[in-house]
């Protein structure tokens, strides 16, 4: 069973618009979300992250927003840009010596 | 660049081959991952290596086997490989196990044909 679920495979936005990933998981021990960023052909790279003592973490043009009641964590990339087009995979982690559980991924198209 | 290199980018081997993937991280990190990653999947988690030891084995086929001579290098052995197989092998490292920020080598595209 997924532990964490991305449940949109695509999103396609247009520049200078707002695009919202969303993500959900199961385990409430998890008190750790990460976001990364995948291009083609190379591995992922880190993007933003949130302990779950908090409910908004920003960095420049992206912002994750993690709802604990819910399970649920967004990315919101405001403006986005076409250089933002990629696959961006939610994962997180529990304490003590777990490595991170991914999503399956979203693909953001982001049109000119 | 993330400071984790992967070589090669590349593989095509047969399913009687023995073929080894290599990653190199002078981060500092003393934990190391692999993962696969196909296609409509999640990550999927391997193998961990934490100070030279290895701390976790996902149910991984012994087809896979891996190897850590030191913290900077992990290797991935492969031998008799089945075409399901096939996919994106990604490598990572962290300061430690504890810390979750992961990061990630480009990754080896393996197909067994």
């Amino acid at each position: 069973d997924q532990q964490v679920k991305q449940n949109s495979p695509s999103l396609s936005v247009q520049e200078g618009r707002i695009s919202i990933l969303n993500c959900d998981y199961t385990n409430s021990m998890f008190d750790y979300f990460l976001w990364y960023k995948k291009y083609p052909a190379e591995g992922p790279t880190f993007l933003i992250s949130i302990s779950s003592i908090k409910d908004k973490n920003e960095d420049g043009r992206f912002t994750v927003f993690l709802n604990k009641s819910a399970k649920h964590l967004s990315l919101h990339i405001v403006p986005s840009q076409p250089g933002d087009s990629a696959v961006y995979f939610c994962a997180a982690s529990s304490p003590g010596n777990t490595p991170l559980v991914f999503g399956k991924g979203t693909r953001l198209s982001v049109i000119a | 660049e993330t400071g984790v290199t992967q070589t090669p980018r590349h593989l095509v081997m047969g399913m009687t081959n023995k073929k080894s993937l290599k990653c190199e991280q002078h981060l500092g990190h003393n934990a190391m991952y692999w993962y696969k990653q196909s296609a409509k999947k999640p990550l999927e988690l391997m193998f961990v290596y934490n100070f030279k030891e290895q701390t976790e084995n996902n149910s991984v086929p012994s087809r896979f086997s891996p190897e850590c001579p030191n913290s900077s290098h992990l290797f991935l052995h492969l031998h008799t490989l089945q075409p399901e197989d096939s996919a994106l092998y990604l490598c990572a490292s962290s300061q430690d196990q504890d810390n979750t920020e992961a990061f990630f080598g480009q990754g080896t595209r393996l197909t067994v044909v």
